[in-house]
Order: C-alpha cells, then structure tokens, then sequence
C-alpha cells in the first residue's frame, strides 16, 4: 500500500546480525516488486527487484522473498554494516504505477 | 543527464506565496511521479505521468496544488498560496516503459520546501 505521512516503524539490529525488513502489498495484480533503500538527505535508491513468478531472489549480501498468497514481501539482508542504517521501502508495479509501501527505519547497533 | 535532476535543491517561501519546482527525470523515461515526504515519515504520493498525461492525480492534496509534464520531459509542480503544512521533501521519479526487469523508477534528490 502507499504511505500517506504515516510514523514509520522502526528495526534495531545488532551489527554483525541479519535483518528481515517486511512488507504487505495491496494489489494481487502487481507483478513487479522493488525495495529501495533512502539514506538521510537523500532520494531512494535502488537495492533489489523480483517478478512475480518468482519466490526469491538473492544479491550482494540481500535477499528477497515474496509470497503472493499472503501478498507479502520481505527483504532480508546479510551480516548487516553500520552503513546499512537507512530507511526501506518495497514498491509494487500494478498496470501502471509504482506503489510504495510505508517504509522501515533501519538503525544498527554498534 | 545520468539521473533525475530536480531544482531547485532547496527553496524557502513566505506563507501565500506560490512555488514551482522542477522535475527533469532521464531521457527516454515515460513513467514520472512526484511523491511527498515529510520530516521521517513515508512517502505520500501525488501524482504520476505517462508521457503528458496524468492518469492518476489521486494524491495531490488540495486544488492549490497542480502539475504538468511537457514534451514527455520535464515536469512543474505548482503549489498556491503555499501554507505552512506544504513544508516537506517533494520527490520526483522517472522510470521507463514496460513493466520488467530494469523498469524500477529513479529517484532525483529532492525540493526541500519550507514555508516561513
């Protein structure tokens, strides 16, 4: 679903450790899924997308799950870096727009 | 140019008076968005584009705001008699047609408004 200036929720992770960033789409007719990452001061940026005939999908150090029957989307991602403390966003692409998700704020933990 | 470039970076205006920001998203883009962000909260969007139309203008809050898109490029964002609660990030995204691989939108870096 889209954000509409809702407080984000917010994940506390331990460096070193793996974080599971979730996400629940709205559109069952979405077939292309994204998560962007939005540093401070900055616009979002891309980290990772998957087509809707796949269940996951792995890059540098991120994994990411889809389940169409929950309509749920989750980005997880590997030994995590103090660089990775950002905001994350998954957006859904339905017959013709990009929809975004309301965010999670990532801090790490020294 | 490489990515989306919007202008001006920041912009501060008195209250009733009225703003354009500009969008220049990358070449060959059809698809453009201009979303909303205020101060740690999520993105609110506000309208989208395909070439110069705009089929969904669902989001744009109040008859004081508008926005066009010419020659399938640029795009303005025009906000009325600006109020205090316009203050916000306005975020603009172009991505390419299609709706594959490689058609993730791209985001430029934003209009910081604030409303004095």
């Amino acid at each position: 679903g889209e954000s509409v200036g809702l407080h984000l929720p917010t994940l506390s992770v331990q460096e070193g450790d793996n974080s599971i960033i979730n996400c629940a789409y709205s559109n069952s007719a979405s077939d292309y899924f994204i998560w962007y990452k939005q540093e401070s001061g900055k616009g979002p940026q891309f980290i990772i997308d998957i087509r809707s005939n796949m269940d996951k999908r792995q890059g540098q150090r991120v994994t990411v799950l889809l389940n169409k029957t929950v309509k749920h989307l989750s980005l997880q991602i590997a030994a995590t870096q103090p660089g990775d403390s950002a905001v994350y966003f998954c957006a859904e692409r339905g017959d013709y727009k990009l929809s975004f998700g309301a965010g999670t704020t990532v801090t790490v933990r020294a | 140019g490489a990515g989306v470039s919007q202008s001006p970076s920041n912009k501060v205006t008195e209250k009733g008076k009225d703003v354009e920001l500009r969008c220049d998203p990358i070449s060959g883009h059809t698809a453009l968005y201009w979303y909303r962000q205020s101060l740690g909260q999520g993105l609110e969007f506000l309208i989208y584009f395909q070439g110069n139309s705009a089929p969904d203008k669902s989001g744009l809050p109040s008859d004081r705001f508008s926005a066009e898109r010419t020659g399938g490029s640029v795009s303005t964002l025009t906000i009325q008699r600006t109020q205090q609660e316009d203050s916000a990030v306005y975020l603009c995204a172009s991505s390419p047609p299609g709706k594959g691989w490689n058609t993730e939108a791209f985001f430029g870096q934003g209009t910081r408004l604030t409303v004095v």
